[in-house]
């Protein structure tokens, strides 16, 4: 059972655009939205989070939009650069705790074209 | 902090051998997760323990597969017998309650079974 869809799998942006990654999640306890950031050779690192209570956060260049009634956030990056070329993960949870389980989605693998 | 150090970081072991993968969280984390990663299946959770002890173990592929953690700073991963289809990226992640920082995750130990 997959609970939290992420599409597109793979994604190429020219340099300066923007790159949009979307989720769908089944769960309406999940409470907790964090992705994830990897690069080749490395383990998944946190890019930025948000809770249900607010509808968008930005961080720099990076954004998620949230859609509690859809059950879909997305991630938005903006003026995407070379350095951004990575893969990407959203992820769901149940809490907020030391004792929450992170499920991640499958994984978008973004490309920016100089 | 030098981070959640996972080792070996490369294993390439025959079928049938035992294999032991290692981890050591940050200090002050009280919670250990055991992902495995493929290209086919994405970021699966195995196991994880909060304050030493195994909360969820239903990603556990099955009895081949054994997670301990004898203490808050070390814990193993054991697959015997060790199967072609194990081979896959073995992450280990920590997390503290008290921290807004999601999971920090290890650099990994890629498996190979030959």
């Amino acid at each position: 059972q997959q609970q939290v869809k992420q599409s597109p799998q793979s994604l190429i942006v020219q340099k300066g655009g923007i790159s949009i990654i979307n989720c769908a999640y089944e769960n309406t306890a999940f409470d907790y939205f964090p992705w994830y950031q990897q690069f080749p050779g490395k383990g998944p690192a946190l890019l930025i989070a948000i809770r249900p209570d607010v509808s968008e956060k930005k961080e720099g260049r990076f954004t998620i939009s949230f859609n509690k009634s859809a059950k879909q956030f997305s991630l938005h990056i903006m003026d995407s650069q070379p350095g951004d070329s990575a893969t990407y993960f959203c992820a769901a949870s149940k809490g907020y705790s030391s004792a929450s389980k992170i499920i991640f989605g499958s994984g978008t693998r973004l490309s920016i074209r100089p | 902090d030098a981070g959640v150090i996972q080792s070996p970081r490369h294993e390439v072991t025959e079928m049938g051998q035992e294999v032991t993968l290692r981890c050591k969280p940050i200090s002050g984390h009280n919670s250990l997760f055991w992902y495995r990663q493929t290209m086919m299946r994405g970021l699966e959770l195995l196991i994880y323990f909060n304050n030493n002890v195994p909360i969820d173990d239903s990603g556990m592929p099955e009895d081949r597969f054994s997670a301990k953690m004898p203490n808050a700073s070390f814990s193993t991963l054991k697959i015997q017998p060790s199967e072609p289809r194990d081979s896959a990226v073995y992450f280990c992640a920590s997390k503290s309650g008290d921290t807004n920082y999601g999971y920090t995750f290890g650099s990994g130990t890629r498996l190979t079974v030959v």
